[in-house]
C-alpha cells in the first residue's frame, strides 16, 4: 500500500483553466503538506495543515487554495492558471505537529503543465 | 539568498570512486534531513542529524554534522550506479518548524 498518494501524477492544461491535486495518506498522520518544485529543481513549502488547521500559508498567490476534508487527506486547488504554475507538486506527511523532530514521507509528485 | 546552500551543483563519479556533498546554512539548525530523490518519483528519507558532531550511516552513506551546526557532509563509498539520483539536505530551526531545503545535488554513477 502506498503511504502517501497522490493523483493525478501528470496533468496538462490550458492557461485560465482551474484544476485540482488531491492527496491522501494511510499512515495515520496528522501534518499534511504541499510541496512545488520548479524547473531548477528547487522544493519549496507551500501549505501545512494540521489535523485538519491551516498551519502553515507560505508567501502563495491566493489563486491556490488547500482543503483538509479530514487529516487523512490534502487537496490542493487552483484556479486561474498561469505559465509560472508549471511545476512538480509534492504532497507530505509527518507523524506530529511540524516535522522538526521527525521525517517527512512524500507521494510521488504530481507533474503540472500549463500551455 | 538561499538559507540552505549545496556543493557540488552536480556531479559525474565512476562506479566504485568514494564522493561528497556539502550542505550548509547560514544559521545555527535544530535538525538536518538528507533526502534521495529519482527523476520524476518523490523524496526518499535517509537520515536526520540533531546533534553537533553526530555521524550516521546507511549502508553505504555517511552524514556528520558539523560540531556548530551549520555544516553537514554526505560521503557515499564506493558508489554504484543505484546511488544516482538528486540529494536534497533539508534542515528545521527549532523543533517545531517547517522543513526548508537546499538546491540539490545531481548525481550520476557512471558504470
Amino acid at each position: 500500500d502506498t503511504a502517501v498518494s497522490q493523483t493525478p501524477k501528470y496533468l496538462v492544461t490550458q492557461m485560465g483553466n482551474d484544476k485540482s491535486i488531491k492527496c491522501e495518506q494511510n499512515l495515520g498522520h496528522d501534518t499534511m503538506y504541499w510541496y512545488k518544485q520548479d524547473s531548477k529543481k528547487f522544493l519549496k513549502i507551500m501549505f501545512s495543515y494540521n489535523n485538519k488547521e491551516l498551519i502553515i500559508n507560505e508567501t502563495v498567490p491566493n489563486r491556490f487554495s488547500p482543503k483538509s476534508p479530514d487529516k487523512a487527506h490534502l487537496n490542493l486547488h487552483i484556479n486561474s492558471l498561469e505559465l509560472g504554475d508549471s511545476a512538480v507538486y509534492f504532497c507530505a506527511s509527518s507523524q506530529w505537529g511540524l516535522a522538526g523532530s521527525g521525517e517527512l514521507f512524500f507521494g510521488e509528485g504530481s507533474r503540472l503543465t500549463v500551455l | 539568498s538561499q538559507e540552505l546552500e549545496q556543493s557540488p551543483q552536480s556531479l559525474i563519479v565512476q562506479e566504485g570512486k568514494n564522493l561528497t556533498i556539502n550542505c550548509t546554512s547560514s544559521k545555527t539548525l535544530y535538525g538536518l534531513y538528507w533526502y534521495k530523490q529519482k527523476y520524476g518519483e518523490g523524496l526518499i528519507f535517509l537520515m536526520m542529524l540533531q546533534k553537533g558532531g553526530e555521524e550516521k550511516s546507511h549502508e553505504k552513506i555517511t552524514a556528520k554534522l558539523d560540531e556548530k551546526k551549520q555544516q553537514s557532509s554526505l560521503h557515499i563509498t564506493a558508489s554504484q550506479p543505484s546511488h544516482a539520483g538528486t540529494y536534497l539536505c533539508g534542515a528545521v530551526k527549532t523543533s517545531y518548524d517547517k522543513v526548508i531545503f537546499g538546491p540539490g545535488t545531481s548525481l550520476s554513477v557512471i558504470p
